[in-house]
């Protein structure tokens, strides 16, 4: 069955670069989404890679997408303290409408 | 995007009781869908609410427990019904925005639910 896969912790200081994984199984997947959340708060969605890409970037982010490997990351650069969140990754399945499987999320702790 | 409303943001219910969670969008949307974030967890699909047809449900849920309405295109609800405390979670509702494979999903803030 479908399953996507993150690492659930990562600690990083505030100015370094951050890299988040995410591995995931359905090779016809269309998008593939990065959905941030802050404590207390809903998802907000952050960027997304059709799959025929291979990188996208936007502002502090860049999304590299391996469709060999069914592996995705999202880079942050210059992470600020305003970044800690949970971060989670989803893919959209095949199937006629938008079913999203999504990751465990992980946990980006920021620190000085 | 559009602006997704929920109401209750967070409420702490009696075991046996039944919640109405609400979801407002401030546009025509087609597609809405409910999710369910247990404590430390990701968000698993609960159904998926189309307008003007039965909501369909995910494995391990059933209208039973969790009845939802979508009676116009900006405008859902689910019901927890008979609650226990293993509802305790977050609930959220989403949207679709746009058109052919390019939908992405917007979530509202979601409704932090304890059950004691």
């Amino acid at each position: 069955g479908e399953d996507v896969e993150q690492s659930l912790f990562l600690s990083v200081r505030e100015g370094d670069s951050s890299v988040i994984n995410c591995t995931y199984t359905d090779s016809s997947s269309t998008y593939l989404y990065w959905y941030k959340q802050e404590p207390g708060a809903g998802l907000q969605l952050l960027t997304y890679i059709f799959s025929n890409m291979d990188m996208k970037q936007d502002q502090r982010l860049t999304v590299l997408l391996n469709k060999k490997d069914k592996h995705l990351s999202l880079r942050i650069a210059d992470t600020q303290t305003g970044d800690s969140a949970i971060y989670f990754c989803a893919e959209s399945i095949s199937g006629g409408y938008n079913k999203l499987i999504f990751g465990a999320g992980t946990r980006l702790a920021v620190h000085p | 995007s559009a602006v997704i409303s929920q109401k209750p943001s967070r409420d702490i219910c009696q075991r046996g009781t039944s919640l109405t969670i609400q979801c407002q969008v401030d546009s025509q949307v087609t597609m809405m869908f409910w999710y369910r974030q247990q404590p430390g967890q990701s968000l698993t699909l609960i159904a998926t609410a189309n307008q003007g047809s039965e909501a369909t449900y995910e494995s391990g849920f059933v209208i039973d427990k969790f009845p939802i309405s979508r009676p116009n295109l900006t405008f859902s609800t689910l019901t927890v019904s008979n609650m226990s405390p293993e509802d305790s979670s977050i609930y959220l509702c989403s949207i679709v925005l746009g058109q052919g494979a390019k939908n992405i999903q917007y979530f509202g803030a979601g409704t932090r639910l304890s059950v004691l």
